[in-house]
């Protein structure tokens, strides 16, 4: 099973302040790589996918890019409605896996 | 407006069986794949099995697999999950989702429901 590690576990940012998250894969996935937001109460929502293409309707301030096993998720500008879990999630093999999660939270 | 919504959740005993089902609109259901994730309270998401729109292949974590069954009925525009021998480590928020595009082979989910919530307990 491929495994991903996410991290921080928490990242406390200002609104404003520029986000990096990362997710590291324990062997190749290609690029198949996805990004999603949760916010408490909520069901998921796919951001990007493939690394780096948006999905429908997410503003540009998210982008993902990838370098080998390592992939980021950058938000550039934090908007309040930002403050959330982010999880990555691979599709390259079976099962399907998930990261543990990085929880971004007003400093 | 694309819309999945699930039902079925509830209490079940250790050992026990429930049928999850989650009811699709506003897409061709029998072109896309379709799967389960769940998240145990207060914790990650964890994928639980997947189907392709014909039905001609499932997938299952290995947490669920013999004990889990996915189907799907496209006349009726609705997916299962039947749930036997039920553990305590079952107990999660159950969401159904569709797969982004499985043609490609693109796995990822574009659209979850609600969820609905599975208490395994005595």
């Amino acid at each position: 099973e491929i495994v991903l590690t996410q991290s921080p576990a928490t990242l406390s940012l200002s609104p404003g302040e520029r986000a990096t998250l990362s997710c590291r894969a324990s062997q190749s996935v290609s690029s198949y790589l996805a990004w999603y937001q949760q916010k408490p109460g909520q069901a998921p929502r796919l951001l990007i996918y493939d690394a780096s293409n948006r999905a429908t309707g997410v503003p540009a301030r998210f982008s993902g890019s990838e370098s080998g096993t390592d992939f980021t998720l950058t938000i550039s500008s934090l908007e309040p409605e930002d403050f959330a879990v982010y999880y990555c999630q691979q599709r390259r093999d079976w099962p399907l896996t998930f990261g543990g999660g990085t929880k971004v939270e007003i400093k | 407006e694309v819309q999945v919504l699930e039902s079925g959740g509830g209490l079940a005993q250790p050992g026990g069986s429930l049928r999850l089902s989650c009811a699709a609109s506003g897409f061709t259901f029998s072109n896309y794949a379709m799967s389960w994730v769940r998240q145990a309270p207060g914790k990650g998401l964890e994928w639980v099995s997947a189907i392709t729109g014909g039905s001609d292949s499932t997938y299952y974590a290995d947490s669920v697999k013999g004990r889990f069954t996915i189907s799907r009925d496209n006349s009726k525009n609705t997916l299962y999950l039947q749930m036997n021998s039920l553990r305590a480590d079952d107990t999660a928020v159950y969401y159904c989702a569709r797969v982004l595009d499985s043609i490609n082979w693109r796995y990822y989910f574009d659209y979850w429901g609600q969820g609905t919530l599975v208490t395994v307990s005595s």
